[in-house]
């Protein structure tokens, strides 16, 4: 069965720091894997998604994520913080089927000091 | 193009009330999903739609948990009687026909048992 896990449940960067937020899987075969961000009292916003290919995926607002099969991780990074970035963090997964629902994890905190 | 909407944003109602949540995905996204989102979790799918009939609802509590998608376009999900446990954000989310996994959701409706 698929799952997620988000080792860090609350994480806190200084503005202008850099960000490495955590997310492992587990599936059997190659996965969707996906990160989104949820503000206070909004739906979730799609920040990347990886399908295949090149394994760094660059996405909205100046963050990206590396897939490393061998290490089942899919790690959100940004170079710099912003203090709006201070939000929910979801990684999720989805089977190889289209369309499959996504299976999210439970989520990373993060606040951003200045 | 519009995105998800949800009605209402909120709603607190007491314990062994009914409820009633509606969802209106992007027009022509065939599939559609209930996801529930307790505090402090990642959401965690309830039921999904293709067009007008169900996909998986392994995880809805059918003995209190009712959803539909009359015409294969807008949808409501059910509760009836609610408990205290039921307490969560409802989410609504929509995917196309592109298979580029693009997953839209809504804003959410936030419930309070009381």
């Amino acid at each position: 069965a698929q799952s997620v896990t988000q080792p860090d449940i609350h994480i806190t960067v200084s503005e202008g720091a850099s960000l490495e937020l955590r997310c492992n899987y587990s599936y059997g075969a190659t996965p969707y894997l996906f990160w989104y961000v949820q503000s206070p009292g909004q739906g979730l916003q799609l920040l990347l998604k990886y399908f295949s290919g090149d394994t760094l995926v660059q996405g909205i607002k100046g963050f990206e994520a590396e897939f490393k099969r061998s290490q089942s991780s899919f790690n959100l990074r940004k170079p710099s913080v912003h203090w709006s970035d201070a939000a929910e963090y979801f990684c999720a997964v989805g089977a190889g089927q289209a369309g499959t629902a996504l299976i999210f994890g439970k989520g990373t905190t993060l606040s951003v000091s200045s | 193009e519009a995105g998800v909407a949800q009605s209402p944003r909120y709603k607190i109602i007491e314990k062994r009330q009914s409820v009633a949540f509606w969802c209106n995905p992007i027009s022509g996204h065939a599939t559609l999903y209930w996801y529930q989102q307790i505090l402090g979790q990642g959401p965690k799918l309830l039921i999904q739609f293709q067009n007008n009939g169900v996909v998986d609802d392994s995880q809805l509590p059918k003995d209190r948990f009712s959803a539909e998608r009359l015409k294969g376009v807008d949808s409501t999900l059910k509760i009836q009687p609610a408990k205290l446990e039921d307490s969560a954000v409802y989410l609504c989310a929509s995917l196309g026909h592109s298979g580029n996994y693009g997953y839209t959701f809504g804003s959410g409706t936030r419930l309070t048992v009381v």
